[in-house]
């Protein structure tokens, strides 16, 4: 079985400060990795996934997230975020076979401060 | 090209009763999933549907159900509503069931059981 932890369940920042958003994952097989956000009343929009090759993905509206297999994790980075980043973000994993379907991790929120 | 669409928006029932969910998936994808947003959690793994069959499930009670049209379409019933029912439902279309495959997620249908 899989399983993702986000230990942050809140993450305030100042504007055009970095931020860094965690993900742990467990597994016993090969995953894939994915990173959502969720703006209020709406639904997920996908920022990033990891498949296979380099371990630095880049996504939409300039997020980041690097795969460290050894370390289970895979963190989500902004070097500079905006008050329109305010939202929720879901780490989330699938296997690479068998029953196609999301572990979805409790989500962080992050809340970007003027 | 639509997105995936969920209705109705919003649905008061009360405990014992019967409701339907649907959701029309983007043009194109024959993959459907459902999951379950509980407040202030990560959307949980309800069911995925491919081509009409039921493909992998999550851990619900059989009283949780669905369907899948020949356009592609789907719905959610869920019977003999309990408290813990009352949720975000959120239903997301990929084509294929490539794990890999991005899932693409409706704005979701909020679900309140008195």
């Amino acid at each position: 079985a899989q399983s993702v932890t986000q230990l942050d369940s809140q993450v305030p920042v100042f504007e055009e400060a970095p931020v860094e958003l965690r993900c742990n994952y467990s597994s016993s097989v090969s995953v894939y990795l994915f990173w959502y956000v969720q703006y209020p009343n709406q639904g997920l929009q996908l920022l990033l996934k990891y498949l296979s090759g380099s371990t630095l993905v880049k996504g939409i509206n300039g997020f980041e997230a690097e795969f460290n297999k050894s370390q289970t994790s895979f963190h989500l980075r902004k070097p500079s975020v905006h008050i329109s980043d305010t939202a929720e973000y879901f780490c989330a994993v699938s296997t690479t076979s068998g029953t196609y379907k999301y572990i979805f991790g409790t989500g962080t929120r992050l809340k970007v401060l003027a | 090209e639509t997105g995936v669409t969920q209705s109705p928006t919003h649905l008061i029932k009360t405990r014992g009763q019967q409701v339907t969910l649907r959701c029309s998936s983007q043009s194109g994808h024959n993959t459907v999933s459902w999951y379950q947003q509980a407040l202030g959690q990560g959307p949980q793994f309800i069911f995925q549907y491919y081509r009409e069959e039921e493909n992998g499930r999550g851990n619900f009670p059989p009283r949780f159900s669905g369907l899948q049209f020949p356009n592609y379409s789907s719905e959610l019933n869920v019977n003999a509503l309990e408290l813990d029912d009352s949720a975000l439902y959120l239903c997301a279309s990929s084509l294929g069931l490539a794990p890999g495959n991005e899932q693409f997620f409706g704005p979701g249908t909020r679900l309140t059981v008195l």
